[in-house]
């Protein structure tokens, strides 16, 4: 993948289980949030994205929750599945009129049959 | 609806030449935007047109532009390449409108110098 990176958070989940991603974001004026899904040799691909006043959006399988309190934003996978195993960013967009986002680190998600 | 298209997928020069990239926007997104993508800095952003105007940019030096045209396909350019630019170039196209905010990445331009 492109961020194999030696700092890149790994976290390792039983095919069936759910999954739950984390992200510290930086800016408390950032209006939309995204998550997106890069698998290896591939661009980056939307998942989900939750709006600043929203705490909670929901898709299919996909659950986001935005805490502004501590600017945290969580990924929830349910039924993880051998296909969900990639890369998997945060986004925010930190500036009005602009579509400039910030991402996150990134964390690896590895699904174990 | 087609996707964010990027040509071409892979490309090797060598220190010093320049290259041209680019990026055709999903139908009907005016917003175009590239990113620099690294295993050790992660996805960083280049700049950002709309409507054929640089509506923002990242801090990068200033061999790397870029341009939109009137269709909004847009191109982005470095010259006098470094090893440091190896990198997979994504670039995304947007839309905003009614509450309704997206952002699509294309497959990206792996980019090579040696």
């Amino acid at each position: 993948g492109e961020n194999v990176g030696l700092h890149l958070p790994t976290l390792s989940v039983q095919e069936g289980d759910n999954s739950i991603i984390n992200c510290a974001y930086s800016n408390s004026a950032s209006d939309y949030f995204i998550w997106y899904k890069q698998e290896s040799g591939k661009g980056p691909q939307f998942i989900i994205d939750i709006r600043s006043n929203m705490d909670k959006r929901q898709g299919q399988r996909v659950t986001v929750l935005l805490n502004k309190t501590v600017k945290h934003l969580s990924l929830q996978i349910a039924a993880t599945q051998p296909g969900d195993s990639a890369v998997y960013f945060c986004a925010e967009r930190g500036i009005y009129n602009t579509d400039k986002l910030i991402f996150g680190t990134g964390t690896r998600l590895q699904v174990f049959p | 609806k087609a996707g964010v298209t990027q040509t071409p997928r892979y490309l090797i020069k060598t220190r010093g030449q320049q290259v041209t990239l680019s990026c055709s926007p999903i139908s009907g997104h005016r917003s175009v935007s590239w990113y620099q993508q690294t295993p050790g800095q992660g996805l960083q952003f280049l700049f950002e047109y709309f409507s054929e105007t640089q509506r923002n940019k990242g801090n990068f030096p200033g061999r790397f532009s870029g341009r939109q045209f009137s269709n909004s396909r847009s191109e982005m350019n470095v010259s006098t390449l470094e090893l440091g630019d190896s990198a997979l170039y994504l670039c995304a196209s947007s839309f905003s409108r009614g509450g309704s905010y997206e952002q699509y990445f294309g497959p990206g331009t792996r980019l090579t110098v040696t």
